[in-house]
């Protein structure tokens, strides 16, 4: 079974501070994906990463996805009240049937204003 | 724009009195999923249709059921809801073949159970 492990499961910080959300596994992916749900919405989709060691950055936030292709972070710069919200690591491996996500253990965070 | 829409945003059903939930999409995808979420969790997959091709995950209660009668159209039904089955229900949708683009996510449903 593969799983994926997000940490910390809760982080509550200041506007203005920088932060590093971790998803770890002992399985390879073929890609990784972030997403960000806020209260009372489904997910969205932030990022996808594919290739090891790949790196991209979306405004204020940067992801990584390790060289093995088992773990990635996403680290927010100069965080505001608005980042809020459960963020989701989901990794996917192609050539099945289905696009089956395996999806983090989540990571929820809190700005404080 | 191109959606996913699930009606209705909040459900209160009784102990045991069967409920549907419905998910629509705009997107022509082909494979539609259903996920439980419960308080700030990870959404937890049911089941999805590749197409018409229903697929139970072997921890999914036989209480949960769902319908796929075309491509737009997805229900989630819940034959006898217990206590525990209060919860945040999501409806995704993917391509086959186009993992990179991710899954769409409807807004959900909150489901009530008194």
């Amino acid at each position: 079974t593969q799983l994926l492990e997000q940490s910390p499961q809760f982080l509550s910080i200041q506007e203005g501070e920088n932060l590093t959300v971790y998803c770890n596994s002992s399985s390879v992916f073929s890609s990784l994906q972030w997403y960000r749900q806020e209260p009372g919405e489904g997910p969205v989709l932030l990022v996808t990463v594919v290739t090891g060691g790949e790196v991209k950055k979306l405004k204020r936030l940067t992801f990584q996805f390790g060289d093995a292709r088992k773990d990635s972070s996403l680290h927010i710069t100069a965080a505001q009240p608005g980042d809020t919200g459960l963020y989701l690591c989901a990794g996917f491996n192609y050539g099945g049937a289905t696009n089956k996500l395996i999806f983090g253990t989540g990571t929820l965070l809190a700005v404080q204003p | 724009d191109a959606m996913v829409i699930q009606n209705p945003r909040y459900q209160v059903t009784q102990f045991g009195k069967p409920v549907t939930l419905s998910c629509s999409q705009t997107l022509n995808h082909n494979v539609m999923y259903w996920y439980q979420q419960k308080s700030s969790q990870a959404p937890k997959l049911l089941f999805h249709y590749y197409d018409k091709d229903f697929n139970n995950e072997a921890d999914t209660p036989d209480n949960f059921q769902s319908r796929r009668p075309n491509t737009s159209f997805c229900f989630l039904d819940i034959r006898s809801p217990g206590l525990g089955d209060a919860a945040m229900y999501l409806c995704a949708t993917s391509r086959v073949g186009q993992g990179r683009d991710g899954y769409t996510f409807g807004s959900g449903t909150r489901l009530t159970v008194v």
